[in-house]
């Protein structure tokens, strides 16, 4: 149980472009999903926090133009990169818990986005 | 990571037992967890603790004392697929992950 997938894996784009990356929980509904970026060889960094049917609240420095959440279903989240620069090239990780604010955050495979 | 400590590195020998050691800041604390995370992949969780004392599960197991803000991942009888990052992380006041910057280990053959 508590599988969390993402799609792509790997996304290799032009400078400029948009991208969307998809998170699915495949086999519980996720209260809250969370969006992570991870440099190589640094921590994870929280991006922002997704509840079903509300906004995306976002950390500081995040910012929310640039990086379009959206939690349509309990089942789905999605992180929009728009205008894609090559400094957003990262690794980037989302997680789902399920139920209280103090269960387990389960984590999706990661996508690995370069831009070009 | 905020107030999260943990060694940058270790190394260790495969079939011997390693303990990662991790720090943490002590207000607002609602549990710590541990993650692995081989290089490339995301985190797979490993273990929670809320309570004081030792969690075994197989050839992993956690230690937390919260008075001392403190927590520990033991590795038994330790394999070569065991080498990745352990990555400690303190649930804060809010229910958000606190992230250390994560432990390198390194089995040696």
């Amino acid at each position: 149980g508590a599988v969390v997938s993402q799609h792509p894996s790997w996304v290799i784009c032009k400078s400029g472009t948009s991208v969307k990356i998809e998170c699915r929980s495949l086999d519980f509904q996720a209260t809250t999903m969370f969006w992570y970026r991870q440099f190589p060889k640094q921590s994870l960094m929280l991006m922002a926090t997704s509840n079903e049917g509300s906004k995306a609240t976002y950390e500081q420095g995040v910012e929310k133009d640039k990086f379009l959440i959206n939690h349509a279903s309990l089942t789905l989240s999605t992180l929009t990169v728009t205008s894609a620069h090559p400094e957003d090239s990262s690794f980037y990780i989302c997680s789902a818990r399920v139920g209280s604010p103090s269960e387990t955050q389960y984590f999706g495979p990661g996508t690995r986005l370069l831009v070009l | 990571g905020q107030n999260i400590d943990q060694p940058t590195e270790m190394t260790a020998t495969e079939g011997a037992i390693v303990q990662i050691n991790c720090t943490y800041q002590t207000s607002g604390f609602n549990g710590l967890f541990w993650y692995q995370q081989h290089a490339g992949e995301a985190p797979t969780f490993l273990s929670y603790n809320v309570l004081d004392g030792l969690e075994e599960k197989g050839r992993f197991s956690s230690f937390l004392s919260r008075s001392k803000g403190y927590s520990y991942l033991l590795l038994k009888e330790l394999q070569m697929k065991d080498s990745a990052s352990y990555l400690c992380a303190r649930m804060d006041s809010n229910y958000q992950l606190i992230w250390g910057a994560g432990t390198k280990l390194i089995i040696k053959p």
